[in-house]
């Protein structure tokens, strides 16, 4: 069975522009979340995704958005660029939520120069 | 923000001994999870243990729950340099449903 996959691997963006990162879960599973970790903020949780309906947000604000589509695969968005998002993000799947163990993908390194 | 709370934030050992990390968390709880990061990488899941159990095994790793104190620790018995990671705890709760991470313990064993 193929694991999480997330891509692109890296990237590197300019303040001002938008980025879509990708994601796609292990076959089967429903539910997809996604983390910000940072050196200084550690993990936090974005949003959770089950049967393409968002189920929960953590505190970030509206730049960062997302969505899940019928095959389960998701996409996160983050408009308007700042320095402050750079950070490595990761997408986990289940099959039911967070009160689950996850697979977590590899993750996306971004970088807002 | 962040509820749960590791110690020690690093902790260097030989090969060979007992490590042990310890996560405090603020509220109630339904599961706390422990997982492995490995130089920025995806997390791995090591164990869940869910709030009406105190003690849950897996080869060498013993986590126990204390939810009167509201924390957790993982013991990992004899040490390994493939241990050399980052260990984080991860909390959900009821009343919001989120998974909250503690800042992390980094491992490192020395050979």
């Amino acid at each position: 069975k193929a694991g999480v996959t997330q891509t692109p691997r890296y990237l590197i963006k300019t303040r001002g522009q938008q980025v879509t990162l990708s994601c796609s879960p292990i076959s089967g599973h429903r539910s997809v979340s996604w983390y910000q970790q940072t050196p200084g903020q550690g993990l936090q949780f974005l949003f959770e995704y089950f049967s393409e309906t968002q189920r929960n947000k953590g505190n970030f604000p509206g730049r960062f958005s997302g969505r899940q589509f019928s095959n389960s695969r998701s996409e996160m968005n983050v408009s308007t660029l700042e320095l402050g998002d750079s950070a490595l993000y990761l997408c986990a799947s289940s099959l039911g939520g967070l009160n689950e163990k996850l697979f977590f993908g590899s993750g996306t390194q971004l970088s807002v120069l | 923000s962040q509820q749960g709370e590791e110690d020690p934030q690093a902790l260097s050992i030989q090969e060979g001994e007992n490590a042990t990390m310890n996560c405090s968390y603020k509220t109630s709880i339904n599961n706390l999870q422990w997982y492995r990061q490995n130089s920025g990488r995806g997390l791995v899941h090591l164990i869940l243990i869910r709030s009406n159990e105190r003690e849950k095994h897996s080869g060498r790793l013993r986590v126990t729950l204390d939810t009167s104190k509201k924390s957790s620790s993982l013991l990992i018995t004899a040490s390994r340099a493939a241990d050399t990671a980052s260990y984080f705890c991860a909390t959900d709760r009821d009343s919001n449903y989120q998974l909250i991470w503690g800042a992390g313990t980094k491992l490192i064993i020395k050979p």
